[in-house]
């Protein structure tokens, strides 16, 4: 069965921590491992990662991508309230079926 | 919301009604995906459809039809709700090789 394991569930932070997020990944057929940030509306698309070892980074997020361990990781430095959301990370198949991690919620206090 | 239109925003019925919700694309991709989204389970796959009149089940189909007359239309219909499938479904579009992009959800509430 296909399945997509994030953790942390949860994560409470002060503003200027360093987080990291993690999941991992049993999927057949895997063509790109994905990450969503979801505030209280629809997912909106972070990164999108197809090679092993190969940092994308936009701003104060990075994520990096593992395929013989089947993992990844998202790094948020400096974090600040508005990263406050629900991280998911996503897996699709070369299908192009999407399968999705239950999400890790972070809430970045003042 | 990448050109992608979920009707209605919010819908209560009640208990063995039948409910059509409606997805609409202007993007013209080929792949489309209904998903719920639950407390604890995260998102999960109803159906899909990868062209017109070409669908197929998803992980937590039982109790759900789809159908894609229109490449820009998707229709997911639950024939007799029950209270298990209050949610918030989201519909989602996709071209090859790229990821996937999220209408703004429609609630639903089966009392």
């Amino acid at each position: 069965e296909d399945k997509v394991v994030q953790s942390p569930l949860s994560l409470v932070v002060h503003e200027g921590d360093t987080v990291t997020l993690n999941c991992s990944y049993e999927v057949t057929n895997f063509r790109s491992l994905l990450w969503y940030k979801q505030e209280k509306k629809a997912p909106t698309f972070l990164f999108m990662l197809t090679s092993s070892g190969i940092e994308k980074k936009s701003g104060r997020l990075s994520s990096i991508l593992d395929k013989k361990e089947l993992f990844s990781i998202l790094n948020i430095t400096a974090t600040q309230t508005g990263d406050s959301a629900v991280y998911l990370c996503a897996v699709a198949n070369t299908g192009n079926q999407f399968y999705f991690g239950t999400g890790t919620s972070l809430t970045v206090i003042p | 919301d990448a050109g992608i239109t979920q009707s209605p925003r919010h819908k209560v019925t009640e208990t063995g009604t039948p409910v059509t919700l409606r997805c609409h694309q202007t993007e013209n991709h080929r792949y489309m995906y209904w998903y719920r989204q639950d407390p604890g389970h995260g998102l999960r796959l109803i159906h899909y459809s990868y062209g017109v009149k070409d669908t197929d089940k998803g992980e937590v189909s039982d109790g759900y039809s789809v159908s894609r007359s229109k490449t820009e239309d998707f229709l997911l219909t639950l024939e007799s709700a029950t209270s298990s499938q209050t949610s918030v479904y989201f519909c989602a579009i996709s071209r090859d090789r790229a990821q996937v992009a999220f209408g703004s959800g429609t609630r639903l509430t089966v009392v």
